[in-house]
């Protein structure tokens, strides 16, 4: 199945902006990238995807690199709201289109 | 719009005990699948669907059946529960294979 890696944790500061890494280095042409949050007690929420492009949204920016075996999300002016663990995973379009989570990225927002 | 909606939010059962978990969605979405959360812990795939009639295995399908008779239900069946059962439910669609994934509440199962 196609594997996501991101750090276990960061920190940032509330109003600045947070640059969430993720690297997919076996990614394969049709895979897309999606970006899911989780605050605590509650379900997975969608955040943004893309395909080769970088995407904007309400919520985010996803820049996707050339060689798409990585990806960074962006969220522009971190609040307190934005604390949460972050999923980078794959949606394998060959495989029915079946998203297999990784361990996330928590994200911590200092006041 | 109700978006996915999974019952029941809270399940206490005994071993060996055997129960469903109910997801309907009302968006006429394609794809659906059933996620497990044990504390601390990501998301694991369950059993996901395409379309009605079509049913596939994910990470951890053992002691789960699933079945999708309709496009809007696509219920999650425990057959002889087990602690190791122990988790929290979550079951997800989206329009097609490839866009915005959807999520229930979850549902939180224990097994004594």
């Amino acid at each position: 199945d196609a594997k996501t890696t991101q750090p276990n944790s960061m920190e940032s500061n509330e109003e600045e902006p947070v640059h969430l890494p993720c690297n997919h280095s076996t990614i394969s042409g049709t895979d897309y990238i999606h970006w899911y949050r989780q605050l605590p007690s509650q379900g997975p929420e969608y955040v943004i995807h893309g395909l080769t492009s970088n995407v904007n949204n309400r919520m985010a920016s996803l820049a996707i690199a050339e060689d798409r075996k990585s990806s960074t999300l962006i969220l522009h002016r971190a609040t307190l709201r934005d604390a949460a663990v972050y999923y980078c995973i794959l949606r394998v379009t060959n495989q029915g289109g079946k998203l297999i989570f990784g361990q996330g990225t928590e994200l911590s927002v200092k006041p | 719009n109700a978006g996915v909606t999974q019952t029941p939010k809270f399940q206490v059962l005994k071993t060996g005990q055997s129960m469903t978990l109910q997801c309907a969605q009302d968006m006429n979405h394609e794809y659906m699948s059933w996620y497990r959360q044990d504390p601390g812990m990501g998301l694991r795939l369950i059993h996901y669907s395409v379309g009605a009639g079509i049913t596939d295995q994910g990470e951890v399908p053992n002691g789960y059946n699933v079945s999708r008779s309709t496009t809007e239900d696509f219920p999650l069946r425990l057959l002889s529960a087990a602690p190791s059962q122990t988790s929290v439910y979550f079951c997800a669609s989206s329009p097609q294979s490839i866009g915005e994934l959807f999520f229930g509440e979850g549902s939180r199962l224990t097994v004594l």
